[in-house]
């Protein structure tokens, strides 16, 4: 079955420092990845989505980068934290054949920017 | 802009009754769509999907679509208090498989 695992769970950074959050997914090959933000009472918020190695695409312009250096691995980055970066970073995961377009999320990283 | 809309809530229900939650979609080409479950400071968890029009049931969960009202609507039968959690709806909206979801209708089941 598969698996999806995102660290760290609970992040505190202070404003302009980097962020580095990673997701792994385990029991499947070559899906579609996604990072989502999900801020204090409002909705999901679609960051970035990827359907291979090295391809990026963003959903919204900001100070956030995504990056997929392995398959099953995708990571989010930023060189400079704002205190609008502040939320709840979900990964998410679907597979990339057929036509079955459910996405499955893992745990989050809560991340609170002072 | 394709959007899903959702009656933010508290929807209040007594333990045991059907709890109903509703979902209005803008994109007529809209396929497939989605029941998230989250629970307060967890991630969202799939519990429903539903690709054709009609009634998809699974449990005490009953999924129904309506293409031509673009109408999708989630009953949770002898509804308990651990179904107490926000609900998120999600229609398939495009490319890569990407999801449109609504900002999710928080359920309160009173024992």
């Amino acid at each position: 079955s598969q698996t999806i695992h995102q660290w760290p769970a609970t992040l505190v950074q202070p404003v302009g420092s980097p962020l580095s959050l990673e997701c792994t997914v385990e029991g499947t090959s070559n899906p579609n990845l996604y990072w989502y933000r999900q801020a204090a009472g409002r909705g999901l918020q679609l960051l970035f989505y990827s359907v291979g190695i090295g391809q990026i695409s963003s959903e919204v312009p900001q100070n956030l980068s995504a990056s997929r250096p392995q398959d099953r691995q995708f990571i989010l980055s930023s060189k400079k934290l704002l205190l609008s970066d502040s939320g709840f970073y979900l990964c998410a995961w679907r597979t990339g054949q057929g036509a079955s377009y459910e996405q499955y999320f893992g745990p989050g990283t809560r991340l609170t920017v002072t | 802009q394709k959007e899903v809309e959702q009656n933010s809530g508290p929807l209040s229900v007594p333990e045991g009754a059907i709890a109903s939650l509703n979902c209005t979609y803008s994109d007529r080409g809209s396929q497939s769509f989605f029941w998230y479950r989250q629970y307060s400071g967890k991630s969202p968890e799939l519990i429903m999907f539903i690709y054709s029009n009609g009634d998809k049931e699974d449990g005490r969960f009953t999924a129904q679509l309506n293409k031509a009202s673009q109408y999708v609507s989630l009953l949770i039968r002898d509804s308990q208090p651990s179904d107490s959690a926000t609900y998120l709806c999600a229609g398939y909206g495009g490319s890569q498989g990407n999801l449109i979801f609504g900002k999710g209708t928080k359920l309160s089941v009173k024992p």
